[in-house]
């Protein structure tokens, strides 16, 4: 079945410890790809996005994410992570074929202890 | 402005109450969505909307209902509340679908006891 697909439920790390977190899709053609966060209490919002171009694309916050075309993959990366990065990060991906609706991964909780 | 705004932001509800999940967006976006998340499984999306009279089914359509009479409005219904529908509820727009940025509201916590 076409999915999106986190690999890590649940990651904790220190500070300033470096982050990745992946994210594989299995639609075919062209796709457009999302990283979404949700900090402790509030809504979703957007930290990056890569539609066309350079594959590698940089976000707020200091992320940055790679699109490997042969891989299906867009892995979200973070040299040195802080305390106020502790959130859950969705991966989504729009398939070109449904430009009308966005498929989210289930999400990864990032703890960042202090 | 506001962006997107749900009311209310928490709920109770019995078995078989019904209630109406409000959410606004103030951006003049074309689409709207519904979503449900519930711990571990990411969002799911229940309806959708392209435009004002326009809406579709998503994922987990059953047991709810969407209207959008407006294109600022986009309320969801629950007719028979039933506990597998405890879940947070958020609300999207976007400017078109395709590869425009959602949205989100700020949720809704549902609880069917």
């Amino acid at each position: 079945a076409q999915s999106v697909s986190q690999h890590n439920h649940h990651v904790i790390l220190s500070e300033a410890a470096s982050l990745e977190l992946g994210c594989n899709y299995s639609y075919g053609g062209t796709v457009n790809l999302f990283w979404y966060v949700q900090y402790p209490g509030q809504h979703l919002q957007l930290l990056l996005k890569y539609f066309s171009g350079d594959p590698l694309v940089k976000g707020i916050k200091g992320f940055e994410a790679e699109f490997i075309k042969s891989k299906f993959s867009f892995n979200l990366r973070k040299p040195s992570v802080q305390w106020s990065d502790t959130a859950e990060y969705f991966c989504a991906v729009n398939p070109s074929y449904r430009d009308d609706k966005i498929i989210f991964g289930k999400g990864t909780r990032l703890h960042i202890l202090p | 402005n506001a962006g997107v705004t749900q009311t209310p932001k928490f709920r109770i509800l019995k078995i078989g109450q019904s209630m109406t999940l409000q959410c606004t967006q103030d951006m003049n976006h074309n689409y709207m969505y519904w979503y449900r998340q519930d711990p571990g499984m990411g969002l799911k999306l229940i309806y959708y909307s392209v435009g004002a009279g326009i809406t579709d089914k998503g994922e987990v359509p059953n047991g709810y209902n969407v209207s959008r009479s407006t294109t600022e409005d986009f309320p969801l219904r629950l007719e028979l509340a039933a506990p597998s529908q405890t879940s947070v509820y958020f609300c999207a727009s976007s400017l078109n679908g395709d590869y425009n940025e959602q949205f989100f509201g700020p949720g809704t916590r549902l609880t069917v006891l």
